[in-house]
């Protein structure tokens, strides 16, 4: 089966710029993450929805991030403005549900650099 | 208390040996624990899990050890390999709701051949 698939996998943008990424989760998975790892630490959920609905959003910095999920599928992240500190890779994952022990995948991610 | 605590930072080993990564953490109603690898490049892939019913679990040459009344998880690689260096990452979760994985800071396995 297709995996989580991620685009771009690269991003160089000026610090105050905007900048969205695309997610599209593995085919049937009703639960979708963002996560951001930033560089030597490990992921740090942003936000995870079930079908079109936040479920968690609690370390979302909403001043500045945004996500949504039309129609259940895929996902788009924006990023308004970028900081210096939102330099990091920016991992979709999809699971199939929200019940026990339910492996996440995890795409490619985004590589994002403020300069 | 929703933190992970992951050791060491970087581990090198002799191919053929035993690579030995721990974590440790606070909020008791965490009910799964996978382990994950990371390649350069990639993004995390489940290596194995377990839950706090059990003790131990092992798949081929890699094994999780599971102490509940510590709050302590370890995953050890047998006979380790050139192809096993990769940063892994251990994590917890409380599956009741929203499955969310909170996960350690990484370490960086390198087998040397």
């Amino acid at each position: 089966e297709a995996g989580v698939a991620q685009s771009p996998r690269y991003k160089i943008i000026e610090k105050r710029q905007s900048v969205a990424f695309w997610c599209n989760p593995i085919s049937g998975h009703a639960t979708l993450y963002w996560y951001q790892q930033i560089l030597g630490q490990g992921p740090k959920l942003l936000i995870q929805f079930q079908n079109n609905g936040v479920v968690d959003d609690s370390q979302l910095p909403k001043d500045r991030f945004s996500a949504e999920r039309l129609k259940g599928v895929d996902s788009t992240l924006k990023i308004q403005p970028a900081k210096l500190e939102d330099s990091a890779v920016y991992l979709c994952a999809s699971s199939l549900a929200l019940r026990q022990y339910t492996e996440a995948f995890f795409g490619q991610g985004t590589r994002l650099t403020v300069v | 208390q929703q933190q992970v605590k992951q050791s060491p930072q970087s581990l090198i080993v002799q191919k053929g040996g035993i690579s030995i990564i721990n974590c440790a953490y606070e909020n008791t109603a965490f009910d799964y624990f996978p382990w994950y690898q990371q390649f350069p490049g990639k993004g995390p892939a489940l290596l194995i899990a377990i839950r706090p019913d059990v003790s131990e679990k092992k798949e081929g040459r890699f094994t999780i050890s599971f102490n509940k009344s510590a709050k302590q998880f370890s995953l050890h690689i047998m006979d380790s390999q050139p192809g096993d260096s990769a940063t892994y990452f251990c994590a917890a979760s409380i599956t009741q709701g929203a499955q969310k994985l909170v996960f350690g800071q990484g370490t960086r396995l390198t087998i040397n051949p």
